[in-house]
């Protein structure tokens, strides 16, 4: 097991396009987040899953985000009607509940809206 | 709400200098606190954690209630410590994740 994989790693695209970035966690962790990240700033929470319970998405920045996990693997986090804003570093991490405060990360995937 | 501040963008030490990197947190629970690290090209990992009370590289971190600080030190830096480093505080049982800082960028010269 490598760790959490992302993909695509780049993504460019223009203002209006809709986006999924995909997210791959350790197998053996049942809990899978995504965070943002933007330039000067910390990583910023914005959903997370149990197994394929959504636990958490009050925090998606907006109606526009979306995240599903529905096997309870992999998660994919789409962004529709992309706007210029939304260019950053999206990152996934996974956990064991056991451990929740103790997150693995990917590698991020860098959005980039023109 | 709860929030986690780290005032410094940027630190720039010598070699050999003791390192603290700082960082206060509001929230009205019992947090659980972490320092995160990323290394250049690397991604994001655990450096420490306070309820474990390791020393990890070298680093250790001290949770204070009263002053609701978990400050980062290292009594000898080495240029490998080079990184960019986060606070992050969990509300411990909560559903959230974790709430991180801004992040200071550590820089150690030769």
């Amino acid at each position: 097991d490598t760790g959490v994989s992302q993909n695509p790693r780049h993504k460019i695209t223009k203002r209006g396009q809709n986006v999924t970035f995909r997210c791959d966690p350790i197998s053996e962790h049942n809990r899978l987040y995504w965070y943002r990240q933007t330039l000067g700033q910390g990583p910023e929470f914005l959903t997370y899953f149990q197994n394929e319970a959504q636990l958490e998405k009050s925090r998606l920045l907006s109606d526009r985000f979306s995240a599903e996990r529905p096997k309870g693997s992999f998660s994919t986090l789409e962004i529709q009607r992309t706007e210029q804003g939304d260019s950053a570093m999206y990152l996934c991490a996974s956990s064991l509940v056991a451990g929740a405060g103790e997150l693995f990360f990917g590698e991020g995937s860098r959005l980039t809206v023109l | 709400a709860q929030r986690v501040t780290q005032p410094e963008k940027l630190l720039s030490v010598f070699k050999g200098a003791p390192v603290e990197l700082k960082c206060n947190y509001s929230y009205s629970g019992s947090p659980e606190l972490f320092w995160y690290v990323q290394y250049s090209r690397q991604r994001l990992q655990l450096l420490l954690r306070h309820i474990s009370r390791e020393s990890i590289k070298g680093f250790t971190a001290d949770l204070n209630k009263g002053e609701t600080s978990f400050h980062l030190k290292k009594p000898f830096a080495q240029e490998e410590d080079s990184a960019m480093y986060y606070c992050a505080l969990h509300s411990g049982g909560g559903a959230d994740g974790l709430t991180f800082g801004k992040g200071t960028h550590l820089i150690i010269q030769p």
